[in-house]
């Protein structure tokens, strides 16, 4: 069964620390990895798409990695203003839909 | 301009009415999706509509219809509502379908709280 698992739930940083979100994955024949930001009372909003193992994509303060078994969204020396909640999804071969993880609520302290 | 729109952002009802929520694009996308979050934040696809028909129906009470009278419009309309209907709707659209895509335009969500 297709399956997200992020962790942590919950980060809460001081700015200018630096960390990682990890998601999980298992699915059958990935066709792409997506990360979103979501801020509260707003929709998601999307990040980035990896598709294969050894990719990265980078923008601003975030780069997302890709390898079999998991992704990580990185954050280096995070604002105030990139607290959020980030989402992952991951498309696979066995269904048309996208199957998401339930999000890492990221706090950065002044 | 807003790309994803939907109305109403907040929705507050009394168990057993029904009520409905309507959805607009204006990105040129041929499809459109409805999803839930619940209080622990999770999303859940409830339907997807591509070009007007329907392509991904996940199992929702018949309580919930959706409609799509174009492919820039897709409302949900929900009968006799009960509490465990309150939750946050979205309603996201994309160029093709979203296991391939992934790349999904959401709105700002309705919250529904039902009495």
């Amino acid at each position: 069964e297709d399956q997200v698992t992020q962790s942590p739930e919950a980060l809460r940083l001081q700015e200018g620390e630096s960390s990682s979100l990890n998601c999980s994955y298992t699915v059958s024949g990935l066709r792409g990895l997506f990360w979103y930001r979501q801020d509260p009372g707003k929709g998601p909003e999307f990040l980035f798409t990896l598709y294969s193992a050894g990719e990265e994509k980078e923008k601003e303060r975030l780069k997302a990695t890709l390898t079999k078994k998991e992704s990580f969204l990185h954050i280096t020396a995070p604002k105030p203003e990139d607290s959020a909640t980030y989402l992952c999804a991951v498309g696979g071969d066995s269904n048309y839909q996208l199957i998401w993880g339930a999000g890492t609520k990221l706090i950065i302290k002044p | 301009d807003t790309a994803v729109s939907q109305t109403p952002k907040y929705l507050v009802t009394q168990m057993g009415n029904d009520k409905s929520i309507k959805c607009e694009q204006n990105l040129g996308h041929d499809t459109m999706y409805w999803y839930k979050q619940d209080s622990k934040k999770f999303l859940k696809i409830m339907f997807s509509y591509n070009n007007k028909e329907l392509i991904i129906n996940e199992t929702v009470p018949n309580r919930f219809s959706p409609k799509s009278p174009d492919k820039a419009h897709l409302n949900l309309h929900i009968n006799s509502l009960e509490l465990g209907d309150s939750a946050v709707y979205f309603c996201a659209s994309s160029q093709g379908g979203q296991g391939i895509a992934g790349e999904l335009f959401f709105g700002e969500g309705s919250r529904l709280t039902v009495l």
